[in-house]
């Protein structure tokens, strides 16, 4: 079965500094991709950044990049410099192919409170 | 280029009524995926299609649920003779063309209450 954890619920941090949101996922897929969304109090589900299993190389997007460890399925967050408009429940999913068709696994989320 | 539009934003509806939800996919996005999201959780995915065919449904539940996406006009989910358990946020996202790499976007939801 495929799943996906987010062990932290809640996190905070202040204006300016570092977080990383951590995420961890179970697969026996080989080609699958990793993704992060961002939904603000808004509702929307925005994509932040994604990555591609078989790549080596941690995707960035600005002031976000991923850890991605492999062996340890494990694909956590950093945002760096944290902004007000940061304030939103961080997503981790998972996008695998199966049967022809192409599902995502999301996780329950963690919420994030950028603090002034 | 319009995103994901879904309507309405807010849905109320007594227990044994009908809920009808509707989903205008992107411009060129000819797969709609359903999702539905419980407070506290993540989207729990429901339904995919393709221009008149259900590719995959099985994260619909068996009865009451119904999808459609006809060749012409919006994805529509619809829910026969609702119950309480059916409050939640229903998100519907689309995309191009099915591939792994492929990011689905996001419509805003519809906030579905039972009275």
């Amino acid at each position: 079965a495929q799943t996906v954890t987010q062990s932290q619920p809640e996190m905070s941090v202040q204006e300016a500094e570092t977080v990383t949101l951590s995420c961890t996922y179970d697969t026996s897929e080989n080609n699958y991709y990793l993704f992060w969304y961002k939904q603000p109090p808004s509702r929307q589900m925005i994509l932040v950044i994604r990555q591609e299993a078989y790549k080596q190389q941690n995707a960035t997007e600005n002031r976000f990049s991923v850890n991605f460890q492999k062996a340890a399925k494990s694909f956590s967050l950093k945002i760096s410099d944290s902004q007000l408009g940061d304030t939103a429940m961080y997503f981790c999913a998972f996008m695998f192919t199966t049967s022809g068709t192409y599902k995502y696994i999301f996780g329950t989320g963690t919420r994030l409170k950028v603090l002034a | 280029n319009a995103g994901v539009m879904q309507n309405p934003r807010h849905l109320v509806r007594r227990r044994g009524q009908e809920a009808r939800l509707r989903c205008s996919p992107m411009k060129g996005h000819s797969h709609v995926y359903w999702y539905r999201q419980l407070p506290e959780e993540g989207l729990k995915f429901m339904v995919y299609l393709q221009k008149e065919n259900i590719i995959d449904e099985s994260g619909m539940p068996k009865e009451r649920f119904s999808a459609e996406f006809p060749k012409e006009g919006p994805s529509i989910l619809r829910i026969q003779q609702v119950v309480r358990g059916d409050s939640a946020a229903y998100f519907c996202a689309s995309s191009p063309r099915a591939a792994v790499n492929q990011p689905q976007h996001f419509g805003d939801g519809t906030r579905l209450s039972i009275l």
